[in-house]
C-alpha cells in the first residue's frame, strides 16, 4: 500500500526557512516523479513543485520559483521542500503525492499533509 | 498558464439522484486532466485521470468525460460519502493548475 507521510511543518517567521519531508512507501520511489500540492486555509488546491526522478527535472509554481527548493533522496525514500524566505501567503497545509504513471502529472496524495504558519 | 474553471460553485443534490460537474479550460488540453474529492480536513483523493480513467478503488459511480476544453465528473447515485468539495486539474503544460471547485451539498 503507498502511504506518504509528511512532517516539517510549523510556524516560521518571515524570511526564514523550513524543510519539509516526506517519507515514502510501498512503492518504488525512484520510478516515480514526486510533487508538493498546497492549500491556504479555506482556499482551494494549488501545485507547488515536482521533481523527476529519472531527468532530475525540477518544476516550480511562479509563487515559489527562486525561494523553494524541491529534492529527492532515492536510497531513503525520502522527498523533501526546502522552504526559504517564506512570506505570509504561504501559510497552508502542505501534501506531498506521488506522480502518475510515466510521468504523468496527475497526483496521488495518501498523507495528511503537514501544516505551515508563516508569521512573526 | 491554463486557467481551469469550474461549475457550478455549489451544487444541491438529493441522495440518491444524479450530479452532474463541469470544468473549462482556457486552452485545449486535449483528454489530460485528472478529479479529485476532497471532505473537510482531510487530504484530497484523486478520482479520475486522463479525463475519463478512474483510480485504483474508485467506485463506477463515479465517471469522467469530455475532451479539449469541456469536462464532466458525473456521480450517478450520490451516497451520503460523496457530499464534498471537487476539483479538476490540468496537467498538460507546467504550471499544473486546478479549478477553483465545486462544492457538492446535500439537498
Amino acid at each position: 500500500e503507498v502511504q506518504l507521510v509528511e512532517s516539517g511543518g510549523g510556524l516560521v517567521q518571515p524570511g526564514g526557512s523550513l524543510r519539509l519531508t516526506c517519507a515514502a512507501s510501498g512503492f518504488t520511489f525512484s520510478d516515480y516523479g514526486m510533487s508538493w500540492l498546497r492549500q491556504a486555509p479555506g482556499k482551494g488546491l494549488e501545485w507547488v513543485s515536482t521533481t523527476f526522478a529519472s531527468s532530475g527535472d525540477t518544476y516550480y509554481a511562479d509563487s515559489v520559483k527562486g525561494r523553494f527548493t524541491i529534492y529527492r533522496d532515492n536510497s531513503k525514500n525520502t522527498l523533501y521542500l526546502q522552504m526559504n524566505s517564506p512570506r505570509a501567503e504561504d501559510t497552508a497545509v502542505y501534501y506531498c503525492a506521488k506522480d502518475g504513471v510515466g510521468g504523468a502529472g496527475y497526483m496521488d496524495v495518501r498523507g495528511k499533509g503537514t501544516s505551515v504558519t508563516v508569521s512573526s | 498558464e491554463i486557467v481551469m474553471t469550474q461549475s457550478p460553485a455549489t451544487l444541491s443534490v438529493s441522495p440518491g439522484e444524479r450530479a452532474t460537474l463541469s470544468c473549462r479550460a482556457s486552452q485545449s488540453v486535449s483528454t489530460i486532466i485528472a478529479w479529485y474529492q476532497q471532505k473537510p480536513g482531510q487530504a484530497p483523493r484523486l478520482l479520475i485521470y486522463g479525463a475519463s480513467t478512474r483510480a485504483t478503488g474508485i467506485p463506477a459511480r463515479f465517471s469522467g468525460s469530455g475532451s479539449g476544453t469541456e469536462f464532466t465528473l458525473t456521480i450517478s447515485s450520490l451516497q451520503s460519502e460523496d457530499f464534498a468539495v471537487y476539483y479538476c486539474q490540468q496537467y498538460i503544460k507546467w504550471p499544473r493548475t486546478f479549478g477553483q471547485g465545486t462544492k457538492l451539498e446535500i439537498k
